[in-house]
């Protein structure tokens, strides 16, 4: 059975600073893994999208990465800013089945 | 392009009532699934409905149930409410053949 899992379950940095998000699945045999973000009293933003084949993705300063041999992938976020801070959610969706297992999220305070 | 949407925001039930919670999908898109998120399970996937029928089911007992009408607009039903139902529900839509999953804002359910 999938499981996701994401370390650390909060993170607080002072604005301005590189940080790196990491998620872990235990069955490499997924189709994608998504990166999304929950912003309080919202809705989930999908934000980075990587197919099984693909090493990587980015858009503006974040930069998703995915290792399937070894179970992993880093969201990587550049130049931190206050309007970052909200919770990152990975998800994996295996066998293309449209089904997403999701990890617990991390908690980002970016402090101004 | 508007976005999902959710009706009600905001539902206070009580015990053994039922209750049902209305999505509507982005324009042009087929498929809604729906997620339930609390703070000890996270995000599960409760069902993906597709052109009217359910495609994918969740580990959810069969007190919730829903079902998807010819404009693509999903409805999801829980009844005999136990306090335990008390979640956020997000909906989601997806354009055929794609991936990625654009979110509701959800409908929080407490069940007092």
């Amino acid at each position: 059975k999938q499981e996701v899992t994401q370390i650390p379950a909060a993170l607080s940095v002072p604005e301005g600073e590189n940080l790196v998000l990491n998620c872990s699945f235990t069955d490499s045999a997924i189709y994608n893994l998504q990166w999304f973000r929950q912003d309080p009293g919202k809705g989930l933003t999908s934000l980075l999208l990587i197919q099984s084949s693909q090493r990587e993705q980015t858009s503006g300063r974040l930069n998703a990465s995915l290792d399937k041999s070894s179970g992993r992938s880093t969201l990587y976020i550049a130049a931190s800013q206050p309007g970052d801070s909200a919770t990152y959610l990975c998800a994996v969706e295996e066998d293309s089945n449209y089904q997403l297992i999701w990890g617990a999220g991390t908690k980002l305070i970016i402090k101004p | 392009k508007a976005g999902v949407t959710q009706t009600p925001r905001y539902l206070i039930k009580t015990r053994g009532q039922q209750v049902t919670l209305s999505c509507s999908p982005i324009s042009g898109h087929r498929s809604v699934s729906w997620y339930q998120q609390t703070p000890g399970q996270g995000l599960q996937f409760l069902f993906e409905y597709f052109s009217e029928t359910q495609r994918n089911k969740g580990n959810f007992p069969g007190r919730f149930s829903g079902r998807q009408f010819s404009n693509s607009r999903s409805e999801m039903n829980v009844s005999t409410l136990e306090l335990g139902d008390s979640a956020l529900y997000l909906c989601a839509s997806r354009a055929q053949g794609g991936h990625e999953q654009y979110f509701g804002p959800g409908t929080r359910l407490t069940v007092t």
